[in-house]
């Protein structure tokens, strides 16, 4: 079965500073990763998704995050933050069956200004 | 365009009652689900559907039942509501094949059970 594992329920951050989020994932088979955020009282959205091309996966809003194979990691960055980051951010990797998602629990993450 | 919409987005029940949470979409995806987001538990999956006419239990199914008569339409049934099932629950839709895990949502119905 696959896993994810977020480190860090919470992360705060000041207006301008990077933004790192970490995600660990587990997988018996090449995985897909993804990244997803979540708006206040809204749905989630996807942010970017890992599909075995390049390593390093460029999404919205200026984030990228890179695969590291061997650091088995999917970690979410983004050089300077903004007021509008602040939101929940989901890492997600696909399961054993091609239509299944598991969802890590969560990064809260706080734009301080 | 809508999307994903879930009807209702609200909902207060008493321990025993019985409700239908709808989801629809309508961009002719094949595959549906049904989450629950719970605080720090992230989300968890509850059932999900391949296609017309078929269901599949995902990791949380104890106390739902679901339904896919139509493609377009999946619905989430609590027979007995009990106050564990208070929650947060998204629906979302996605094309099969190489697509099949870009996950479209809906914006949620929050459930309350007294």
């Amino acid at each position: 079965a696959q896993s994810v594992t977020q480190l860090g329920s919470h992360v705060s951050v000041s207006e301008g500073a990077l933004v790192l989020l970490r995600c660990n994932y587990s997988s018996s088979v090449p995985p897909y990763l993804f990244w997803y955020v979540q708006y206040p009282n809204q749905g989630l959205q996807l942010l970017l998704k890992y599909t075995s091309a390049a390593t390093l996966v460029k999404g919205i809003n200026g984030f990228e995050a890179e695969f590291k194979k061997s650091e088995t990691s999917f970690h979410l960055t983004k050089p300077s933050a903004h007021m509008s980051d602040a939101a929940e951010y989901f890492c997600a990797v696909r399961g054993g069956s091609n239509y299944k998602l598991t969802f890590g629990k969560g990064t809260l993450l706080t734009v301080n200004p | 365009n809508a999307g994903v919409t879930q009807t209702p987005k609200f909902r207060v029940l008493k321990t025993g009652q019985s409700m239908t949470l709808l989801c629809a979409q309508d961009m002719n995806h094949e595959y549906m689900y049904w989450y629950r987001q719970d605080p720090g538990m992230g989300l968890r999956l509850i059932h999900y559907s391949v296609g017309e006419g078929t269901t599949a239990k995902g990791e949380v199914p104890d106390g739902y039942n679901v339904s896919r008569l139509k493609k377009q339409n999946f619905l989430l049934g609590l027979e007995s509501a009990a106050p564990s099932q208070t929650s947060v629950y998204f629906c979302a839709s996605a094309f099969s094949g190489s697509g099949a895990n870009v996950l479209t949502f809906g914006a949620g119905s929050r459930l309350t059970v007294l």
